[in-house]
C-alpha cells in the first residue's frame, strides 16, 4: 500500500506570491500514475496536473508539477486569489488508489 | 459540454442500502473506466471504486469490499454504486470521476451526492 503524505498541511501566503507544496509517497512510484488536484469549498475536485507533470485542459501555466521516485512538489509561480484552495496529491494505478491527506493554501 | 450528474444521495439508517447513479453526457462513456470517491464531511478524500470501460474489471477499497458493488450500463451512459450494510462511517458525498485512460487520473468529477448514514 502506498501511503502519500502531504506537507505543509496548512500554507499562508499572499497574492503575488510563490507556493510550494510537497508530497512524499511512502516508497518509489511511477510518474505515470502522479497527479494533483484543488478543491474550492462546496466544489467538486478539479484535476491539475497528471504523470506528474502535464498540465490538464485549461490548467494556467503559473502551475508546476515535479518530482519523481518519492518527492513530488506542485508550484504555483505567482498567487491568484483564486489559487487559494485545498489541494490533493494522488496515486492512482489499477488495483489502488491514494490521495494525500491535503494541504489547505489560505491567504495570509 | 462533457458532464457527469450524480443523483440518489440521502439519508438511510445503519445496516440500510442506497443505489447511486452517475449519468454521463459529452464524451464516449463506453470508451472510458469509470470511478467512485467519497469525501466524509470536512475530510479528505477517498477512492471508493473503479470499474473498467466494460465493466469486466472492477476494483474497490478495503473499506467498502463485500458491501458496496459498481456496475455501468454502456446503452444508458450511466454508472451505479450499490452501497449495502451501511454505516455511519460511510456518511460522505460521494463523487463520480472520469478516468483519464493511462494515467490513473480522475479528469472530469461530478458535483457530488450526499449520502448521510444514520438513526
Amino acid at each position: 500500500e502506498i501511503v502519500l503524505t502531504q506537507s505543509p498541511g496548512t500554507l499562508s501566503l499572499s497574492p503575488g506570491e510563490r507556493a510550494t507544496l510537497s508530497c512524499r509517497a511512502s516508497h518509489s512510484v511511477s510518474t505515470s500514475y502522479f497527479a494533483w488536484y484543488q478543491q474550492k469549498p462546496g466544489q467538486a475536485p478539479r484535476l491539475l496536473i497528471f504523470g506528474a507533470s502535464s498540465r490538464a485542459t485549461g490548467i494556467p501555466d503559473r502551475f508546476t508539477g515535479s518530482g519523481s521516485g518519492t518527492d513530488f512538489t506542485l508550484t504555483i509561480s505567482r498567487l491568484e486569489p483564486e489559487d487559494f484552495a485545498v489541494y490533493y496529491c494522488h496515486h492512482g494505478r489499477s488495483p489502488l488508489y491514494t490521495f494525500g491527506q491535503g494541504t489547505k493554501l489560505e491567504i495570509k | 459540454q462533457v458532464q457527469l450528474v450524480e443523483s440518489g444521495g440521502g439519508v438511510v439508517q445503519p445496516g440500510g442500502s442506497l443505489r447511486l447513479a452517475c449519468a454521463a453526457s459529452g464524451f464516449t462513456f463506453s470508451s472510458h473506466g469509470m470511478h467512485w470517491v467519497r469525501q466524509a464531511p470536512g475530510k479528505g478524500l477517498e477512492w471508493v471504486t473503479f470499474i473498467w470501460s466494460d465493466g469486466s474489471g472492477k476494483d474497490y477499497a478495503d473499506s467498502v469490499k463485500g458491501r458496496f458493488t459498481v456496475s455501468r450500463d454502456n446503452s444508458r451512459n450511466t454508472q451505479y454504486l450499490q452501497m449495502n450494510s451501511l454505516r455511519a462511517d460511510d456518511t460522505a458525498v460521494y463523487y463520480c470521476a472520469k478516468d483519464l485512460f493511462g494515467y490513473g487520473a480522475f479528469d472530469i468529477w461530478g458535483q457530488g451526492t450526499m449520502v448521510t448514514v444514520s438513526s
